[in-house]
């Protein structure tokens, strides 16, 4: 089995960057996915990393080191909007490919 | 092109009762996956089906069922609900084996 850990709560000002990080003990995966999900609202896809290195979208990155057991997010030139709870989630490769989710990061972005 | 559509949005069972949730896909994504979301635990798979046969369960309880239609609508089941099923129940569909899951807006399941 695996398990996935994120920080539980990330604060940061406008404009500012941000580091979401993702651990996660396995023995087999597919790749890393990001989902951003507002307060009462549906996940999103954010990004998807099938292999090691950093996948660019905008203001968002993410980056995946197979080897290090290590993903994170990176949220660029921060804005109100970006306040939000990112999930990361990993295909279980030994579980059928089930998707399991850590348990999210609530970013708040100040003024 | 209409997104994934969850309905009721809101659910208020008793203890003891079923409940039937309903899932309508994207138009061509034949994959439709369920999720249990609370507080405290996160996100936590309930169950993944693919041209109406199930891909995938995760660790619930046998009272959790789920099936898929020849259009790739969903269902899901919880019979003798009981206070822990309390969540938000989310559906999300993909097209084929693809990683991007486009989700609904769930249903907001209250077990009083």
């Amino acid at each position: 089995g695996q398990s996935l850990e994120q920080p539980s709560e990330v604060t940061a000002v406008e404009g500012a960057i941000v580091q979401i990080n993702c651990t996660y003990q396995t023995s087999g995966f597919y790749g890393l996915s990001w989902y951003q999900q507002h307060d009462g609202g549906a996940p999103t896809f954010l990004s998807y990393n099938a292999l090691d290195g950093l996948e660019e979208t905008g203001r968002f990155s993410s980056f995946l080191s197979r080897s290090d057991s290590y993903g994170y997010l990176l949220l660029q030139e921060l804005q109100m909007k970006d306040s939000a709870s990112y999930f990361c989630a990993v295909r279980d490769r030994n579980q059928g490919g089930k998707l399991i989710f850590g348990q999210g990061t609530e970013l708040s972005v100040k003024p | 092109k209409a997104g994934v559509t969850q309905t009721p949005r809101y659910l208020i069972k008793t203890r003891g009762q079923q409940v039937t949730l309903s899932c309508s896909p994207i138009s061509g994504h034949r994959s439709v996956s369920w999720y249990q979301q609370t507080p405290g635990q996160g996100l936590q798979f309930l169950f993944e089906y693919f041209s109406e046969t199930q891909r995938n369960k995760g660790n619930f309880p046998g009272r959790f069922s789920g099936r898929q239609f020849s259009n790739s609508r969903s269902e899901m089941n919880v019979s003798t609900l009981e206070l822990g099923d309390s969540a938000l129940y989310l559906c999300a569909s993909s097209f084929g084996d693809n990683e991007k899951l486009f989700f609904g807006s769930g249903t907001q399941l209250s077990v009083l």
